[in-house]
């Protein structure tokens, strides 16, 4: 199984409200990230999690939150969001430390936010 | 900074034909990810390239990398309808480790 699930698929929220996008995985993967992809662009990554602490923020603003609870989920806290952050937010894991590269990167479905 | 430029970035190609996609980048890499997206859909991983000179092939599709070149292709043999998509070609940057970055994307579309 080389599912990633993201929940909810559709969210759609205004500017002063507070929202989770939620990731999980059943892979025994310690790497998971959270990636945002604009319409027609390629996607960009905005963190890493290495087994369960954050290796790299792509200097995110910090209107986005992410949370490891264990090694399986991944949640990303939405606050005061603007609509230049409608955008796809794909989450995804791999086998092994992030330090550790050459794992297949699996993708979850994602979740499309707009924010008005 | 880092570079990952792809060509061309749309592609129209009638079934059967054979066709490569070019994926350059700017730093040192040996390891470089192909996906594919349909429209609406995430990411599905095609290859993972790992050294200099491999090459893979699935179905209609082979990629190959050269890494002293820093080029990789994703080379399309004898196209059909299903296979068109938006092909990415992804490039992790050792020093940070699992970090990817994207090429623009190729759409392709094959016309029957």
């Amino acid at each position: 199984d080389t599912e990633v699930t993201q929940t909810p698929k559709h969210l759609v929220m205004g500017m002063t409200n507070k929202k989770s996008l939620k990731c999980e995985q059943h892979m025994g993967h310690r790497a998971m990230y959270w990636y945002k992809q604009k319409a027609k662009k390629p996607p960009e990554l905005m963190f890493v999690y290495s087994y369960e602490k954050l290796s790299i923020n792509e200097s995110v603003p910090s209107r986005f939150s992410p949370e490891c609870p264990n090694s399986s989920l991944l949640n990303l806290h939405l606050h005061a969001l603007q609509p230049e952050d409608s955008a796809l937010y794909l989450c995804a894991s791999s086998q092994g430390d992030a330090g550790f590269s050459g794992n297949t990167i699996y993708f979850g479905e994602g979740s499309w936010l707009t924010v008005v | 900074e880092l570079k990952v430029e792809q060509n061309p970035l749309f592609l129209s190609m009638q079934e059967g034909k054979n066709y490569t996609i070019y994926c350059n980048y700017s730093t040192t890499s040996d390891r470089l990810y192909w996906y594919r997206q349909d429209p609406g859909k995430s990411l599905e991983s095609l290859f993972v390239l790992l050294s200099n000179g491999a090459v893979k092939q699935e179905g209609r599709l082979m990629a190959s990398l050269d890494t002293k070149a820093r080029l990789s292709t994703l080379h399309i043999t004898a196209a059909v309808h299903d296979l068109s998509a938006t092909y990415f070609c992804a490039v992790d940057i050792r020093e940070y480790g699992n970090k990817l970055v994207f090429g623009a994307g190729t759409i392709l579309r094959v016309k029957s």
